[in-house]
């Protein structure tokens, strides 16, 4: 069975700051890895995805995230925060066994203090 | 525009009461799902359908139906819905499993 763990309901940091949000998963085989996010009332935006290739993925708004294998993380990053960035954030895995069982995280909500 | 689309956008309805939310998509997209969202619990998988007439269990498919008749449409049934369903639902579509997802606005349901 895949999952995912976000070990961090909420993330507080202030504007102008790096910011991380951390994600964990377990698949068999190659996993395909996403994150998206959740403005209120909205549903869900795609950031960005690791599929293969290079371990650090550049998205969409300034984020990037890191896939590491040895630690079955991908982490979700940004070096400077803004208030805008202040959202519900899933991360999200896709494995082996035929499309297209994909399960989430419980989310994290990012908090950017001005 | 793409777009998925959901419909109603909020519905309350009582328990046993059959409903019905419409998806659909204009992106010519194989893939479609559906999940409900819950506080602390995430985005959990209702039904998936990778094309026509093909649809499989998620995680949670229990008191849901779906159907695929056309690419474009995947509705969700809830034939006798309980309170335990009260949830905020999407609905998302995609070329694949490679991919990232399209997601709809989402349906409020409350069942009372």
């Amino acid at each position: 069975a895949q999952s995912v763990a976000q070990p961090e309901d909420q993330v507080n940091v202030a504007e102008g700051n790096p910011l991380t949000v951390k994600c964990t998963y377990s698949v068999s085989g190659n996993p395909y890895l996403f994150w998206y996010v959740q403005y209120p009332n909205r549903g869900l935006q795609f950031l960005l995805k690791y599929i293969t290739g290079d371990n650090l993925v550049k998205g969409s708004y300034g984020f990037e995230a890191e896939f590491n294998k040895s630690q079955t993380s991908f982490h979700l990053k940004k070096p400077s925060a803004l208030v805008s960035d202040s959202a519900l954030y899933f991360c999200a895995v896709s494995g082996l066994g035929g499309y297209q069982k994909v399960t989430f995280g419980t989310g994290t909500k990012l908090q950017v203090i001005p | 525009e793409a777009q998925v689309t959901q419909n109603p956008r909020y519905l309350i309805t009582v328990t046993g009461k059959k409903l019905t939310v419409t998806c659909s998509q204009n992106m010519n997209h194989e893939y479609m799902s559906w999940y409900r969202q819950d506080p602390g619990l995430g985005l959990r998988q209702i039904y998936y359908s990778m094309n026509v007439e093909v649809t499989d269990k998620g995680d949670v498919p229990e008191g849901y139906k779906v159907s695929r008749k056309e690419k474009r449409n995947f509705p969700l049934i809830l034939e006798s819905p309980s309170p335990n369903q009260t949830s905020l639902y999407f609905c998302a579509s995609s070329t694949g499993k490679r991919t990232e997802a399209f997601f709809g606005q989402g349906t409020r349901l409350t069942v009372v």
